[in-house]
């Protein structure tokens, strides 16, 4: 079993649409839980960070960690077509909290 | 905004050649990393470093790699003798110091690395 799993789409949706991103996980020793934008030729750029299970929101974004399942979620509302880019989840555990494991990626197309 | 600058943004070298990737972290920030993400595939860590020295690295991290940070202001990579399998876009990325408690990394641009 990999140890971070996201589905890679790609994921095509019409502006407005509410879009669901997620990533399982096997390792019950990560602590600490990212989402990573990441357009076209340029580095992954953190939208949200939560640490442990709950909620958390930010604008449009509302981040999601359920430990118990091992499985994280990204919302975005009212998405825009600027929104159109590869999303990566990436996780750490606790004494190795800057080593991220990342997901494969998921490309969102937000069609206008 | 604050930013982590990389250098080149290309480079292709022929298989068995030494290559220095350069990066200029955020000036206030005191752990530096690099990353890799083969074409189709996941980003990698690779090596974190801290207080001049390792403080992490990967198994991907092997004798052909070294990092440093010659002055107070660049870090690099350096792979010694460039193999095919190591095409890739290399990420450069810093974060606070130790007591902060975030992980929040930010990343470079990426320096693509081409290998014949």
């Amino acid at each position: 079993q990999k140890e971070v799993e996201q589905d890679p789409g790609p994921l095509s949706v019409p502006e407005g649409a509410i879009v669901s991103l997620n990533c399982t996980y096997s390792n019950s020793a990560f602590q600490y839980f990212m989402w990573y934008r990441q357009y076209s030729r340029k580095g992954p750029e953190l939208l949200m960070y939560t640490y442990s299970s709950g909620n958390k929101e930010d604008g449009r974004f509302t981040a999601q960690v359920d430990k118990s399942s091992k499985y994280i979620s990204l919302f975005i509302r009212d998405s825009q077509p600027s929104d159109s880019a590869t999303y990566l989840c990436a996780m750490s555990a606790r004494g190795s909290a800057r080593q991220l494991t990342f997901g494969s990626g998921t490309q969102l197309t937000v069609l206008p | 905004e604050p930013e982590v600058t990389q250098t080149p943004s290309h480079q292709v070298t022929q298989m068995g050649q030494e290559v220095i990737l350069r990066c200029v972290p955020i000036s206030n920030h005191l752990y530096f990393y690099w990353y890799r993400q083969i074409l189709g595939q996941k980003v990698e860590f690779l090596v974190s470093f801290y207080n001049n020295e390792i403080s992490e690295k990967s198994e991907i991290f092997d004798d052909q790699f070294s990092v440093e940070r010659p002055d107070g202001s660049n870090f690099t990579l350096k792979i010694r003798s460039t193999k095919l399998e190591d095409s890739a876009m290399y990420f450069c990325a810093s974060s606070e110091g130790v007591f902060s408690g975030a992980n929040v990394l930010t990343f470079g641009a990426g320096s693509r690395l081409t290998v014949l």
